[in-house]
C-alpha cells in the first residue's frame, strides 16, 4: 500500500479557532486531495493539488485554505472553525509517474468534532 | 457535469443473500472511468475496482461481480452469497477525461446479518 498518513486522527477544538489538518504521503504520488465525509453527503472534494504550490478548490471550499509546499505533505486548514465542519476528513493521493485514472489511496481519517 | 447517484441509501439482507448496489452515472465524456470504494466500520476506504469506459465486459472476483452497460449509464455491484464481512458502506466514483478527480456517490449502507 502506498504510504499515506494523516494527522492528527482525533481531534476537538472550540468554535472560532483555526485547526490544521496534515497529509503526508511517502510515495511521490502527484495529486493530493483533501475531502470531508458526512452522513447523506457521501464525500465531497474540499481542495486539491495538482503539485507543489499548486491547488485548487473543489464543491465545499468555503471556510477552508491549503497548501503545499512540499510534494509529500497537504495541509488543510480551518481558518475559524464551525460546528458545520464537524466531520470526517479523507486525504487521498493519485497519479504515480504521472499516471491518470487508477483511483486514490485514501488516508486513515481525520474525525474532527468542533465544540 | 457529472454525477453519481446511489439511489439506495441502505440495504439489509440475511447472510447468503445475493445482494446488487446500484450506480447510475452521468458525464458528457467518453472517455470515463468507475470506481467502487468499500468502507467497513473501521473506517477505511478500500478500492475495489477500476474500469474503463471502453470495456463493458462484466468482471467477476470471487463473490463479487460488476456490471457495466453504457446504454444505461450504470455500473452496478452484486455480492453473491453475502457474509457478515460484507457489511459496510460502499461507494461508487467516476473520473473523467483528462483528469484524476473523484466525483462520489452519496454511498449505500449494507447491512449483513447472521
Amino acid at each position: 500500500d502506498a504510504g499515506i498518513t494523516q494527522s492528527p486522527r482525533h481531534k476537538v477544538t472550540e468554535t472560532g479557532t483555526p485547526v490544521t489538518l496534515r497529509c503526508h504521503q511517502t510515495e511521490n504520488h502527484r495529486y493530493m486531495y483533501w475531502y470531508r465525509q458526512d452522513p447523506g453527503h457521501g464525500l465531497r472534494l474540499i481542495h486539491y493539488s495538482y503539485g507543489v504550490k499548486d491547488t485548487d478548490k473543489g464543491e465545499v471550499s468555503d471556510g477552508y485554505s491549503v497548501s503545499r509546499s512540499k510534494t509529500e505533505d497537504f495541509l488543510l486548514t480551518l481558518e475559524s472553525a464551525t460546528s458545520s465542519q464537524t466531520s470526517v476528513y479523507f486525504c487521498a493521493i493519485s497519479g504515480i509517474e504521472g499516471t491518470l485514472n487508477y483511483g486514490y489511496t485514501f488516508g486513515s481519517g481525520t474525525r474532527l468534532t468542533v465544540v | 457535469a457529472q454525477k453519481v447517484t446511489q439511489a439506495q441509501t441502505e440495504i439489509s439482507v440475511v447472510e447468503k443473500e445475493d445482494v446488487t448496489l446500484d450506480c447510475v452515472y452521468e458525464t458528457r465524456d467518453t472517455t470515463y472511468y468507475l470506481f467502487w470504494y468499500k468502507q467497513p466500520p473501521s473506517g477505511e476506504l478500500v478500492f475495489l475496482i477500476r474500469r474503463n469506459s471502453f470495456d463493458e465486459q462484466n468482471e467477476i472476483s470471487g463473490r463479487y461481480s460488476w456490471n457495466f452497460q453504457k446504454s444505461t449509464s450504470s455500473f452496478n455491484f452484486t455480492i453473491t452469497a453475502s457474509q457478515v464481512v460484507d457489511s459496510a458502506v460502499y461507494f461508487c466514483a467516476l473520473s473523467g477525461y483528462n483528469t484524476d478527480k473523484l466525483i462520489f456517490g452519496t454511498g449505500t449502507r449494507l447491512q449483513v446479518f447472521p
